[in-house]
Formats: structure tokens, C-alpha cells, sequence
């Protein structure tokens, strides 16, 4: 299985822009990048996904690099309630997602 | 709208003890899956079901079993509990990815201690 490697831990501040980086060199091409976060005591919700272009959503954007060995994803003004593990997960042709340890971002005001 | 809901919520078990946590979803989705996260680590796969009638193995399936004789229901058991499954148990559900976005929606968890 493809797997996916992130950085353990980040911080940012109040209202200025988050880049969480993603590497994934194995990602094979049916294989879509997911983005989930995870608060304190839920469980994880959806934030986004891609497979080769750009993505932007209500929430987040997905930048992804042109070989597919990499993304970032982008909260464009961070605020406190976007204090979570993000995890950075490969989803296989059929829909089974394999999380990682995630990166734990804090934010500061 | 419910969701995924998970039952119980909090259970304590001695070892040796089965159980089984239950887990309904009510948007109509074909996957379902369990999985179990441990403190300070990311989510493993246990088991999960792509419909009525089918499970297959994940990750992490060695004690546990499964069962999807509904739809909406998944059910995950533990036959003779170990302290080593002590953990906090995630269901979650989806569309098939094919003509969706593939988006787990998670239940809020089933904290389980084994003693």
C-alpha cells in the first residue's frame, strides 16, 4: 500500500495563512488524495480531496505537484477552531482510506 | 439526519470478556468500515464492508470480527477481549468513490478499556 508522510507537528498563527505538506512518492495513478482533520475527541470529518488538478472547496484548497508526489494543503486564514490533526491519506480505487500519524497543528491567536 | 451513530459509547471489559459495538449509518451508504485509534497514533483499518452480505479484512483484523447482514448496519465483535484492545474504536461509511468523492463520514467514537 501507498504510503503517505507529514510533518509531526506545525504551528500558525491566528489569521494567517497554513501550508501542510504531504509527500506521497509511491502514489500510484488511480490512487486520490484525501485530506481529513481530526479535534480533539471527534471523529475525523472530510476535508478534501484531488487526483491531479488544484481543488479548492469552501474549507481548504488542495495543491497538488505535477508528478503526484506531493500536495499541500492550504487553510487560507487559520483560526483557533482549525486546531486538529490533519491527516493526508491515499484512497484506493474501491474507497479504503489508510491514515497516517497526521501532522498536529496549533494555532495561535 | 443521524449520521453514523456508534453504541455503546464508553464500555469497561476484563479480559476474556466478549462484546460486540454496533454501528448504523442512515445515507443509504455501500461502505462501511471500523477502525481503531490508539493514543497519540492515527486511525488502522480493522475491517470494512463494500455491501450487504460482505466484510473483508483491513490492517488490523486479528480478534475481532465482523458482520454486515444489513445495510445499514456493521457490527464489530470481540470474542475474547485482551488488554491490547483497549483503544477507541471509529465506524465510518461512504458512496462507493466511483461517481462520489469517496467521503468517509465518521461516527463519534467508542472508547473501550480492557482490563
Amino acid at each position: 500500500d501507498a504510503k503517505t508522510t507529514q510533518p509531526n507537528s506545525m504551528e500558525s498563527n491566528e489569521e494567517e495563512p497554513v501550508h501542510l505538506p504531504c509527500n506521497h512518492s509511491t502514489i500510484s495513478g488511480t490512487d486520490y488524495i484525501h485530506w481529513y482533520r481530526q479535534l480533539p475527541s471527534q471523529g475525523p470529518e472530510y476535508v478534501i480531496h484531488g487526483l491531479t488538478s488544484n481543488v479548492n472547496n469552501r474549507m481548504a484548497s488542495l495543491a497538488i505537484a505535477e508528478d503526484r508526489k506531493s500536495s499541500t494543503l492550504i487553510l487560507h486564514r487559520a483560526t483557533l477552531r482549525d486546531a486538529a490533526v490533519y491527516y493526508c491519506i491515499l484512497q484506493y480505487r474501491w474507497g479504503k482510506l489508510i491514515f497516517g500519524q497526521g501532522t498536529e497543528l496549533s494555532v495561535k491567536p | 439526519n443521524a449520521g453514523v451513530t456508534q453504541t455503546p459509547k464508553f464500555r469497561v471489559l476484563k479480559t476474556g470478556q466478549s462484546m460486540t459495538l454496533l454501528c448504523a449509518q442512515d445515507m443509504n451508504h455501500e461502505y462501511m468500515y471500523w477502525y481503531r485509534q490508539d493514543p497519540g497514533m492515527g486511525l488502522r483499518l480493522i475491517h470494512y464492508s463494500v455491501g450487504e452480505g460482505t466484510t473483508a479484512k483491513g490492517e488490523v483484523p486479528d480478534g475481532y470480527n465482523v458482520s454486515r447482514l444489513k445495510k445499514q448496519n456493521f457490527l464489530l465483535g470481540l470474542e475474547s477481549a485482551a488488554p491490547s484492545q483497549t483503544s477507541v474504536y471509529f465506524c465510518a461509511s461512504s458512496f462507493p468513490p466511483t461517481g462520489h468523492t469517496g467521503e468517509l463520514f465518521f461516527g463519534e467514537g467508542s472508547r473501550l478499556t480492557v482490563l
